[in-house]
């Protein structure tokens, strides 16, 4: 059965300090993964998806994630936090032939100036 | 490009009663998706419908049905409702089916009394 693990349910940031928000996969197959931003009141917006291309995978608002399969990891990283950051992260995997998605708790960020 | 549309926003409902939700994807997605965020519980997998047909649901009882119609629309129905039903529902949609990423409409916050 697939899985995803998000450490640290609660992550604080200084304004311009590197945000990591750490995500663990678990899949018999190679994953499909995902990360989601969710801000209060709204739906989730998609910020960067892994589809076994690059491992290296860009999204947007400056977000960037690493695939690694020896570690099982697809960490969310951004070099420079920013007020706006602000929200609750998601981490998901796509459990194929199901499409659907199996998500991780959520890390809550929070950037304080 | 318009997005997934939900309605209603906010739903109020007592114990017993029937709750309707719906949802219209992105102009061109077959696929629709139905998840629940509820406190504590996180969001879980409810129901993927593709071409009319229901294609997986997942671990939640029988009173949680829906359908989606020619046009590619889905309702959400929940009878008999239950304290703990009270969530946000999110939809989602996505092109037909198979590893396409899942974009999220902004949900339909239900309060069950």
């Amino acid at each position: 059965a697939q899985s995803v693990t998000q450490l640290g349910s609660h992550v604080s940031v200084s304004e311009g300090a590197l945000v990591l928000l750490r995500c663990n996969y678990s899949s018999s197959v190679p994953p499909y993964l995902f990360w989601y931003v969710q801000y209060p009141n709204q739906g989730l917006q998609l910020l960067l998806k892994y589809t076994s291309a690059a491992t290296l995978v860009k999204g947007i608002n400056g977000f960037e994630a690493e695939f690694k399969k020896s570690e099982t990891s697809f960490h969310l990283t951004k070099p420079s936090a920013h007020m706006s950051d602000a929200a609750e992260y998601f981490c998901a995997v796509l459990s194929g032939g199901y499409n659907k998605l199996i998500f991780g708790a959520g890390t809550r960020l929070a950037v304080h100036p | 490009e318009a997005g997934v549309t939900q309605s209603p926003t906010h739903l109020i409902k007592t114990r017993g009663q029937q709750a309707t939700l719906r949802c219209s994807p992105i102009s061109g997605h077959t696929s629709v998706y139905w998840y629940q965020q509820a406190l504590g519980l996180g969001l879980q997998f409810l129901l993927w419908y593709d071409e009319g047909e229901e294609r997986n649901r997942g671990n939640f009882p029988p009173r949680f049905s829906g359908r989606q119609f020619p046009n590619y629309s889905s309702e959400l129905n929940v009878n008999a409702l239950e304290l703990e039903d009270s969530a946000l529902y999110l939809c989602a949609s996505s092109l037909n089916w198979g590893w396409n990423e899942q974009f999220f409409g902004p949900g339909t916050r239900l309060t069950v009394l």
